[in-house]
């Protein structure tokens, strides 16, 4: 179990550039989550998947958001034309169905829009 | 969810007990309590969750008062190392997905 894991760590893109995240979960998990955090606050929900179904989507996810979770493992998450307040860490977790038993976090991937 | 309330900061000496609480009045009957905590520049931990009765893992105890109105998480002997901001959250898990909903929680200094 090598935990969640989250590529890249640090992204730094120019206004109006697209970017795209990876978050690999706990092979056995089937649920997988994306959440944002800004400075000083908790993490938001974004969205999450059951296996390769999204089941749910925050409205903080605007037009400009995508996420697939394509074969129920790994997940991406894309930012089309980025905007300065995309600026934030992006978190991913996974858990077993409904994470009665916890979700797993990843380090998480801090995005910079200059 | 339920809405959950927790102070601001906190300061606790090196091996002394650390007892961070929270107050959930408005936690309905199935909804669970859950501690996570977020060590600086990492995701997000869980710790500890529970119901009705007091729970004890590894790493914490989580004291929920008999009306299950508050809890209290204890760190039995903390370390530098618990130096994080602690997230007390309500999840319901009757019909809904259980995402959870965190606020600011807690940061708790554990100083030398």
């Amino acid at each position: 179990d090598t935990g969640v894991s989250q590529d890249p760590r640090h992204k730094i893109t120019k206004r109006g550039q697209n970017v795209t995240f990876r978050c690999d979960p706990i092979s056995e998990h089937n649920r997988l989550y994306w959440y944002r955090q800004t400075l000083g606050q908790g993490p938001e929900f974004l969205t999450y998947f059951q296996n390769e179904a999204q089941l749910e989507k925050s409205r903080l996810l605007s037009d400009r958001f995508s996420a697939e979770r394509p074969k129920g493992s790994f997940s991406t998450l894309e930012i089309q034309r980025t905007e300065q307040g995309d600026s934030a860490m992006y978190l991913c977790a996974s858990s077993l169905k409904e994470g009665v038993r916890g979700y797993t976090f990843g380090s998480g991937t801090r995005l910079t829009v200059v | 969810d339920a809405k959950t309330t927790q102070p601001t900061s906190m300061d606790c000496a090196e091996g002394r007990a650390a007892n961070l609480p929270c107050n959930h009045s408005t936690i309905s009957g199935n909804e669970y309590v859950y501690w996570y905590r977020q060590i600086h520049s990492q995701g997000p931990q869980y710790i500890i969750h529970g119901l009705k009765n007091n729970e004890t893992n590894e790493m914490a105890s989580l004291i929920i008062t008999e009306d299950r109105k508050s809890s209290t998480l204890i760190l039995p002997h903390a370390t530098l190392r618990d130096t994080a901001v602690y997230y007390c959250i309500g999840v319901n898990y009757g019909g809904s997905q259980g995402n959870l909903i965190f606020g600011k929680g807690t940061k708790l200094s554990v100083k030398p």
